[in-house]
């Protein structure tokens, strides 16, 4: 079975600075996906940014890259320019191919985004 | 589209009642999955439908808990003789599914549920 790990409980960051969050996951499989969701207080779980296995180049979205080793198997999210409106849990997720699949989280990072 | 709806936000049970909650994932949808989230932890997978049919259950989901899709639209959770063990976030969550398993899932606000 796959796990996901996040060993970092809580982060924090300073307004306009650059934070990054570690993850790493554990696999047998070649192609799978990989996801992160970020959680704010209102529990609503939004997805931030998502990287195919198979693919090389680095997903970024806005503010938000991630840095994909696949022979490490670590995915790390890095957030550039923090805002207040961060302040989350952060999870990251595994996914299998196939459409029979569901995600598979972490423990996730609780990130602080101060003044 | 209002996105995934759950219902209610919060419920606050005696030990041994039975509680149902409610999903409507977004229209046309035909994916939904159930999730549940205690304090501290990521959310754990408890089952999910294809339109009507429930095609997988976790080990997590015991005999005193049942979902149902009846037409393949919105979803309930029944959870009989709650125990305290229980009291978690109930997430629910849909996609559309289109033969990729890159295809994004959303999540719905959750159901909070505490067992006294």
């Amino acid at each position: 079975a796959q796990t996901v790990t996040q060993s970092q409980p809580e982060m924090s960051v300073q307004e306009a600075e650059t934070v990054t969050l570690s993850c790493t996951y554990d696999t047998s499989e070649s192609d799978y996906y990989l996801f992160w969701y970020k959680q704010p207080p209102s529990r609503q779980m939004i997805l931030v940014i998502r990287q195919e296995a198979y693919k090389q180049q680095n997903a970024t979205e806005n503010r938000f890259s991630v840095n994909f080793q696949k022979a490490a198997k670590s995915f790390s999210l890095k957030i550039s320019d923090s805002q207040l409106g961060d302040a989350a849990m952060y999870f990251c997720a595994y996914r299998s191919p196939g459409t029979a699949s569901k995600l598979t989280f972490g423990t996730g990072t609780r990130l602080q985004v101060t003044l | 589209d209002t996105g995934v709806s759950q219902d209610p936000r919060h419920k606050i049970t005696k030990r041994g009642q039975n509680v149902t909650f409610r999903c409507d994932p977004i229209s046309e949808h035909n994916r939904l999955y159930w999730y549940r989230q205690t304090l501290g932890q990521g959310p754990e997978f408890l089952t999910y439908f294809q339109n009507e049919a429930q095609l997988e259950k976790s080990r997590l989901l015991s005999d005193r808990f049942s979902a149902e899709r009846p037409k393949g639209s919105f979803s309930t959770l029944e959870i009989q003789r709650t125990e305290q063990g229980d009291s978690a976030m109930y997430l629910c969550a849909s996609s559309l599914v289109s033969g990729t398993a890159g295809n994004t899932i959303y999540f719905g606000e959750g159901s909070w549920l505490t067992v006294v």
